[in-house]
């Protein structure tokens, strides 16, 4: 079956640190990934999603790149700040051949990101 | 812009009673997905429906059941609670059964 993998957290960081988040997969067909955030008391936000092999996504200065070589989606900021200070949600959600998404997602673990000034 | 709205927000209850979470997609949205998150867990997909009939079924318990109506709208039924459902249950929508995923922002149940 699907499943996602995120590193162990929680991680802390200081305002302006280079934030990485590990994310690798193991899924059947061929998956469309997302990179969802969970800000205190709220419900989860879409922050960005590749659907195919070594695209892109970005949003807020945040960004991975779908590798399908690795299967990963590392989450990646070149500088945090405080209101970035959340948990991070890594999902997948499978595909057919022919693209089309099925709407079901798997998450990951989450990743708490707490951001200090 | 309209997003996925759920009722009540926080619910209490006691062990062995029932309770029923309300879901109402974006309008037009013509699929709704549920999801429990336990404390400190990921969300856990329970069951969606796409126009009106059950379209993927997850890890939900037999004490459990769900439905989507005409509206759209749908409702989780959760009988003979135990302390283990206290979560946060969220609902999501879509546009047909391919599209992005919106979510509410999630209904707390805490089984005393």
């Amino acid at each position: 079956g699907n499943s996602v993998t995120q590193m162990e957290g929680p991680v802390t960081l200081s305002e302006e640190a280079f934030l990485t988040i590990n994310c690798t997969y193991t899924a059947t067909g061929y998956p469309s990934l997302f990179w969802y955030v969970q800000y205190p008391g709220e419900g989860l936000q879409l922050l960005l999603k590749a659907t195919k092999a070594d695209d892109k996504g970005s949003n807020k200065g945040f960004e991975a790149t779908y590798r399908k070589e690795t299967t990963s989606f590392h989450l990646e900021k070149g500088s945090v700040q405080v209101s970035d200070s959340a948990v991070y949600f890594c999902a997948l959600s499978d595909q057919d051949a022919g693209g089309t998404s099925y709407g079901k997602l798997t998450f990951g673990q989450g990743t708490i990101l707490t951001v200090h000034p | 812009a309209a997003g996925v709205i759920q009722s009540p927000r926080h619910l209490i209850k006691e062990k062995r009673e029932t309770a029923t979470l309300k879901c109402y997609p974006i309008p037009r949205h013509d699929t709704v997905y549920w999801y429990q998150q336990g404390p400190g867990q990921d969300p856990q997909f329970l069951i969606s429906f796409y126009e009106k009939m059950q379209s993927d079924k997850g890890s939900i318990p037999d004490r459990f059941s769900a439905q989507q109506f005409s509206d759209y709208h749908s409702e989780l039924n959760m009988s003979s609670l135990e302390l283990g459902d206290s979560a946060l249950y969220f609902c999501a929508s879509s546009l047909e059964d391919a599209g992005e995923l919106f979510f509410g922002e999630g209904s707390r149940l805490t089984v005393l």
